[in-house]
């Protein structure tokens, strides 16, 4: 069974400044996918960024970068330079191995950045 | 816009009656998820289905029901709602054969009174 966990409930980040969101999981599978997802107070979920588990690098997509460190089972979201427009809650998520597509979330980290 | 459509956005019913959820994927998309999202269970997979047949099964109730239609279009059925079906309710669609992204719905909040 796959298990993610996301350890901060919530954090304050002051505007222009990084913040790094945590999430750890367990799996047996080699294969694998990381997910992370923001969802605004609107309700909509944001796909933001996506790693695999034989990915050699870590994935960036503009100000979002993953930290992902395999063999502590880590897959740590980095927002650098926040803006306003980052206040939201934030998932990360787990695909599991060969045709196993689905996801499995963790608990989320709710961000709120200040002025 | 994630191009993955869900009907309605708000749904406000009585307890004991039967809803609809529609949803719409991506175009190319052959696999569509659903997942529930309440507060004291967080996000849950419940079923996903690829081009019309039953794929997986999460923690879906027997009260719900999903399908996939012809045209890839997707419903989830809940009957018998209780209070506690109050919930978001998302859509998502994704490619499956590279799965390096999934795409949600906007959701569908539906509450139970």
């Amino acid at each position: 069974a796959q298990k993610i966990t996301q350890t901060q409930p919530g954090m304050f980040v002051q505007e222009k400044e990084a913040v790094t969101l945590d999430c750890t999981y367990d799996t047996s599978d080699p294969s694998y996918g990381l997910f992370w997802y923001k969802q605004p107070s609107s309700g909509e979920m944001i796909f933001l960024i996506y790693q695999g588990s034989y990915d050699q690098q870590n994935a960036t997509e503009g100000r979002y970068s993953l930290n992902f460190q395999k063999a502590r089972k880590s897959a740590n979201l980095v927002i650098s330079a926040s803006q306003l427009g980052d206040s939201a809650m934030y998932f990360c998520a787990m695909r599991g191995g060969l045709n196993d597509y689905k996801l499995s979330f963790g608990a989320g980290t709710t961000v709120t950045v200040r002025a | 816009d994630s191009g993955v459509t869900q009907t309605p956005k708000h749904l406000i019913t009585a307890t004991g009656q039967r809803v609809t959820l529609r949803c719409s994927p991506r175009s190319g998309d052959l696999s569509v998820y659903w997942y529930q999202q309440s507060l004291d269970q967080g996000l849950q997979f419940l079923i996903q289905y690829y081009n019309g047949e039953e794929r997986a099964k999460g923690n879906i109730l027997e009260r719900f029901s999903a399908q996939q239609f012809p045209d890839l279009h997707s419903e989830l059925n809940l009957s018998s709602l209780e209070l506690g079906d109050s919930a978001l309710y998302f859509c998502a669609s994704s490619v499956d054969s590279v799965n390096t992204e999934a795409f949600f719905g906007q959701g569908t909040r539906l509450t139970v009174v």
